[in-house]
């Protein structure tokens, strides 16, 4: 069964410290792996996107990593502010199915001053 | 550019009201074009999307449904809301035969009371 799972649900640190969010997904065949940025009330933005090939890519200070042999997706948020108050969507792309995506749960992340 | 345009951003209904919520795309033709809800504190569902004028797929049983009389025009529908219906809605649009990226409206939340 294609299925995302993320952790942790929901994460609270304080601002100027990093953060790490988790995704694992057993979608197959693979083809591609978004991270989004969902502000309260608003729709999702995407921050970035990992191919099979890629295994490290940075937005500013945002990191994603790709483990494709584990099947394991990370993010790195460096010297978080106030503003990365938000939910953090994974979503992973089928190859051969047109554009059906498979959505994580989200990870809730609020910045504390 | 693409812009994507959804309304009403907010609805409060009585039970057994009728519901229609309306998204436009400007700036791109023949996209695919996707209804999500998301529930409070919950992922994103798809509820329906569409390839092209008039083809909807449905993804989750229920008492709404969808049309896309033009073609960048996607249309929410209910005869009869349910208090299970309250959430937030979201519109997006893909382009056709990419990595699969999803722009979203800015969403329509509903209270069903």
């Amino acid at each position: 069964k294609n299925q995302v799972e993320q952790s942790p649900q929901s994460l609270i640190i304080l601002e100027g410290k990093n953060c790490t969010l988790q995704c694992n997904y057993t979608v197959s065949p693979f083809s591609n792996l978004r991270w989004y940025k969902q502000d309260t009330g608003r729709g999702p933005v995407s921050l970035t996107i990992m191919t099979f090939s890629e295994n490290t890519k940075s937005n500013g200070r945002y990191t994603a990593t790709l483990d494709a042999d584990t099947k394991q997706s990370s993010l790195h948020i460096t010297a978080s502010q106030l503003s990365d108050s938000a939910s953090y969507i994974c979503v992973v792309k089928r190859d051969n199915a047109g554009n059906m995506l498979t959505f994580g749960g989200g990870t809730r992340l609020m910045v504390k001053p | 550019s693409q812009t994507i345009h959804q309304w009403p951003a907010t609805l409060v209904q009585p039970v057994g009201s009728p519901l229609s919520l309306e998204c436009t795309v400007e700036g791109t033709s023949n996209p695919n074009l996707y209804w999500y809800r998301q529930a409070a504190g919950r992922g994103l569902q798809l509820l329906f999307y569409s390839i092209g004028i008039g083809q909807i797929s449905s993804e989750v049983p229920q008492n709404l449904s969808a049309s896309r009389p033009q073609d960048r025009q996607f249309i929410l529908s209910s005869k009869k809301l349910l208090l299970s219906d309250s959430g937030f809605y979201l519109c997006a649009w893909s382009a056709t035969g990419t990595t699969g990226e999803l722009f979203f409206g800015e969403g329509s939340r509903l209270t069903v009371l």
